[in-house]
């Protein structure tokens, strides 16, 4: 069946170094590929998303790219701040298979410090 | 619009009663997702609606789980006879249909919190 494998955290960075949280995935067909963000407190948000290979989604200095031949999806960012630290959620939908549920990953916290 | 909600925001029961979740989607969606999230762990599928019609249901919805759209727009979650298992948060999201449907971005609620004694 359908999963996604993420990198364990937490990863501990010090502000404007650079982030890649690893996203790999297992899917039949065509998936589309999410990337999701729980702050503290707070429900989840869509950061980005791709919907085919080679697709880059992109959000707030956030990117990651639909790599069919590797199946990943990592996220990066070039320069994190300390408001970024929150939960990360890699996502995959196989909406054009018929199956509209999403499988998450596990999360990766993400911890910047000042 | 005020996004999706979901009530109670906190739930906590003693094991052996029953208790039901509501969730209200965006007006336009006419699907709903149940998740359900325990501490360090992902979301996990338990079932979707798309208007009322029940189209997937998850093998972690036990018999003791129920949920229902009537007329597809609130849904409702139900767990009878609770265990201490069944503590976890319970997310509901909801998504409306664009052309080929890849782009299935879904909105999440809040989240109810279930502890069960």
């Amino acid at each position: 069946g359908n999963s996604v494998t993420q990198m364990e955290g937490p990863v501990t960075l010090s502000e404007e170094a650079f982030l890649t949280i690893n996203c790999t995935y297992t899917a039949t067909g065509y998936p589309s590929l999410f990337w999701y963000v729980q702050y503290p407190g707070e429900g989840l948000q869509l950061l980005l998303k791709a919907t085919k290979a080679d697709d880059k989604g992109s959000n707030k200095g956030f990117e990651a790219t639909y790599r069919k031949e590797t199946t990943s999806f990592h996220l990066e960012k070039g320069s994190v701040q300390v408001s970024d630290s929150a939960v990360y959620f890699c996502a995959l939908s196989g909406a054009l298979s018929g199956t509209y549920k999403y499988i998450f990953g596990t999360g990766t916290r993400l911890k910047v410090l000042a | 619009d005020t996004g999706v909600s979901q009530n109670p925001r906190h739930k906590i029961t003693k094991r052996g009663q029953n208790v039901t979740f509501r969730c209200d989607p965006i007006s336009e969606h006419n699907r709903l997702y149940w998740y359900r999230q325990t501490l360090g762990q992902g979301p996990e599928f338990l079932t979707y609606f798309q208007n009322e019609a029940q189209l997937e249901k998850s093998r972690l919805l036990s018999d003791r789980f129920s949920a229902e759209r009537p007329k597809g727009s609130f849904s409702t979650l139900e767990i009878q006879r609770t265990e201490q298992g069944d503590s976890a948060m319970y997310l509901c999201a909801s998504s409306v249909t664009t052309g080929t449907g890849a782009d299935n971005e879904q909105f999440f609620g809040p989240g109810t919190r279930l502890t069960v004694l």
